[in-house]
């Protein structure tokens, strides 16, 4: 059983503020990691994705790798109130292959207040 | 260009009754997916297809089959739906040049009473 785990949520910061969101995976050999923002309603849409250790930034977003721990987190800094949405977290564990299975977490509810 | 096209955007079922949900994609993309999202379940996994001409479980796959009709669609069926199959149902496809990061179809809203 592949397992991702994310913070139950819900997640709610003031605007302007860094929204950190966190996720947890069980299969050590993982590869690579995203991130995807759901809209209420709609469907999921890449933020970022990152397969090293350390950190890769995208503009107001930074997505964070340990592989060590197994945990990968996503920080967004001067949180938006049109960033409030589902965070979701997706690991693909396929190796040495063409095919990349995403296995998700919950997802975590990000509210950002005015 | 549409990306991932799925249709019916909504659909209302009787129990018993049998549907196809339709997916293609222009991206040219060789791997394609079928995931169920629930309330509190996250999207799990229901069939894949990594190329054309092969399909394979995932995940929750009882009740489902699939069709790689071609490289740009990829259909998943009901035979004899039942309540249990009230979903969102999401088509994606994916390209290891892309990274495998996936684009997402809009979802098809099943209810099945």
């Amino acid at each position: 059983q592949k397992e991702v785990e994310q913070n139950s949520g819900p997640l709610s910061v003031p605007e302007g503020a860094i929204a950190s969101l966190n996720c947890t995976y069980s299969d050590r050999g993982s590869q690579s990691f995203f991130w995807y923002r759901q809209y209420s309603g709609k469907s999921p849409e890449l933020i970022m994705f990152i397969y090293s250790n350390g950190d890769k930034e995208d503009g107001r977003f930074t997505a964070q790798l340990n592989k060590a721990s197994q945990y990968v987190s996503l920080l967004i800094r001067d949180s938006q109130p049109s960033d409030s949405a589902t965070y979701l977290c997706a690991v693909n564990t396929d190796r040495g292959s063409t095919l990349g299975r995403l296995y998700f977490g919950r997802g975590t509810q990000l509210t950002v207040w005015p | 260009n549409a990306g991932v096209t799925q249709t019916p955007k909504f659909q209302v079922l009787k129990t018993g009754q049998s549907m196809t949900l339709q997916c293609a994609q222009d991206m040219n993309h060789n791997s394609m997916y079928w995931y169920r999202q629930d309330p509190g379940m996250g999207l799990r996994l229901i069939y894949y297809s990594a190329s054309e001409g092969t399909t394979d479980k995932g995940e929750v796959p009882n009740g489902y089959n699939v069709s790689r009709l071609n490289k740009r669609e990829f259909s998943l069926r009901l035979e004899s739906a039942a309540p249990s199959q009230t979903s969102v149902y999401f088509c994606a496809s994916s390209e290891m040049t892309d990274n495998y990061g996936y684009t997402f179809g809009s979802g098809t809203r099943l209810t099945v009473v």
